[in-house]
C-alpha cells in the first residue's frame, strides 16, 4: 500500500506563499500509468475542496476557483510531489492532504498538515 | 462549480440503518458513474468507502453500500455500529474535468 506524508511550513504569512511536498513511499511514483497525484484542502469546521493534480508526465489539472495561483510539480527521482499556492490570504488556512488513486477517485491519503495564513 | 448538497446530519440507533444523500447536477453526478463516499473521523484523513457510485473497496465492510438516481447519489449504512459515527462525504467527477466534494454529513450512533 502507498503511505503519503505532507510536510512543509506551518504558518505562511498573508500575500506569501504555501509550499508543501508529499513524500510517496511503498511505491514508485511512476509505477502506475493510471495514478494521479492529488492535493486536497479541508478548512477548520468545514468540507473538502479538490486543489488540483499532477501525473507522473507532468500533466496537471487544477481547480479553476484556485488555478491562477497554483503550480504543482512532480520529483520522481525524488519520489514525491509538490504544491505552491501563491498570494495566500486567511481564507487559504486549511489543513492540506495529498492523495492519490486511479479511476476517479482516492484511495491513499496523507495525515495531512496544517497550513495557518497569518502574520 | 458549487459544491454537492448532503444533509448536515443523520442519526439512528445501533443496528439500524442511515442513508445520506448528495445532490449535484447533470454536469457532475448526473453525467457520469464517478462518485465516490468518504468516511472521516475527528482529526484523521478521509477513508474511501464507496466508488464508482456502488463498488466497495476490499476491506469496507458490505455494510455500506451506494446508489445513484439522476444527480443524486445516495450512501446507506445498515446494522450501524459505533464505529460509524464520522462525517461522510460525497466526490464526484464533473464535465469541466474537476471534482467537486459534498457538504458533509454528520452520522451520529445515537
Amino acid at each position: 500500500q502507498v503511505q503519503l506524508q505532507e510536510s512543509g511550513p506551518g504558518l505562511v504569512n498573508p500575500s506569501g506563499t504555501l509550499s508543501l511536498t508529499c513524500a510517496v513511499s511503498g511505491a514508485s511514483i511512476n509505477h502506475n500509468y493510471d495514478v494521479w497525484w492529488s492535493w486536497v484542502r479541508q478548512p477548520p469546521g468545514k468540507g473538502q475542496e479538490w486543489i488540483g493534480e499532477i501525473h507522473h508526465s507532468g500533466a496537471a489539472n487544477y481547480n479553476p476557483s484556485l488555478k491562477t495561483r497554483i503550480t504543482m510539480s512532480i520529483d520522481t527521482s525524488r519520489n514525491q510531489f509538490s504544491l505552491k499556492l501563491n498570494s495566500v490570504t486567511a481564507a487559504d488556512t486549511a489543513v492540506y492532504f495529498c492523495a492519490s488513486g486511479s479511476g476517479y477517485t482516492w484511495v491513499d491519503w496523507g495525515q495531512g498538515a496544517l497550513v495557518t495564513v497569518s502574520s | 462549480q458549487s459544491a454537492l448538497t448532503q444533509p448536515p446530519s443523520a442519526s439512528g440507533s445501533p443496528g439500524q440503518s442511515v442513508t445520506i444523500s448528495c445532490t449535484g447536477t447533470s454536469s457532475d453526478i448526473g453525467a457520469y458513474n464517478h462518485v465516490s463516499w468518504y468516511q472521516q473521523h475527528p482529526g484523521k484523513a478521509p477513508k474511501l468507502m464507496i466508488y464508482e457510485v456502488s463498488q466497495r473497496p476490499s476491506g469496507v465492510p458490505d455494510r455500506f453500500s451506494g446508489s445513484k438516481s439522476g444527480n443524486t447519489a445516495s450512501l446507506t449504512v445498515s446494522g450501524l455500529q459505533t464505529e460509524d459515527e464520522a462525517d461522510y462525504y460525497c466526490s464526484s467527477y464533473t464535465v469541466s474535468r474537476i471534482y467537486v466534494f459534498g457538504t458533509g454529513t454528520k452520522v451520529t450512533v445515537l
